[in-house]
């Protein structure tokens, strides 16, 4: 049974603590992204790659957010310094893209992360 | 940008009852895909539609793409509890392959 893995689950840390989130996409998918879920905001994009390539961070504040595909298994988000209004579920989800035409997500099932 | 409005924000219904749920934009997509998320998961695919006026059933669910490719609705018949979450819609863009937008979803509750 396919599907994206997400670690941790819960995390709760302390401001200006480091924050790394991993994630490891369906086996054979070109395209992983990283959402960030709140309920003010709702769905919102933070990066994607596309065969490891980072092809849009724009969704991200640089200055404290670096998303990167060290491999084909593994993708990782990594908060630092974390602030408390990075209290939010982030998703990840991998997908096979090819042409523009059908651009379906697979989500795993998220990180709460909770700054304190 | 390409923006999804979905209507109605909150649905709160009987089981057994009809709804009709509402995906709009001013901008043409590609494809537009429904999901449904539940509470402490992520969101779920349900289907995608590609072609103007594509109607596409899964069980009681059924999901139509307006003829621009502008708008989609997900009717659901005789609703039950196990409908209750989260229904995002999210438009394919035209130029970049796999970079979603999602509107800001339903939240359906079905009540026993």
């Amino acid at each position: 049974d396919a599907r994206v893995t997400q670690t941790p689950r819960h995390k709760v840390t302390e401001m200006g603590q480091e924050v790394t989130m991993r994630c490891q996409p369906i086996l054979g998918h070109n395209t992983v992204f990283w959402y960030r879920q709140t309920m003010m905001q709702g769905l919102e994009l933070l990066a994607y790659f596309r065969n490891r390539a980072p092809l849009d961070d724009s969704g991200m504040p640089k200055d404290r957010f670096s998303a990167e595909m060290p491999d084909a298994t593994l993708a990782t988000l990594k908060i630092q310094p974390s602030e408390p209004r990075d209290s939010a579920v982030y998703f990840c989800a991998s997908g096979w893209a090819v042409s523009a035409g059908k651009d379906e997500a697979f989500f795993g099932q998220g990180t709460r992360l909770t700054v304190v | 940008t390409q923006l999804l409005e979905q209507s109605p924000q909150f649905l709160s219904i009987q089981e057994g009852e009809n709804l009709t749920v509402y995906c709009n934009s001013s901008s043409v997509f590609s494809s537009l895909q429904w999901y449904r998320q539940e509470p402490g998961e992520g969101p779920v695919l349900l289907v995608t539609v590609v072609t103007g006026g594509e109607v596409k059933k899964l069980k009681r669910l059924t999901f139509q793409f307006g003829d621009a490719r502008k708008d989609s609705s997900l009717h659901i018949t005789a609703a039950q509890p196990g409908d209750t979450g989260l229904y995002l819609c999210a438009g394919g863009g035209s130029t970049n392959a796999g970079k979603s937008t999602f509107g800001d979803g339903t939240t359906l509750t079905v009540k026993p």
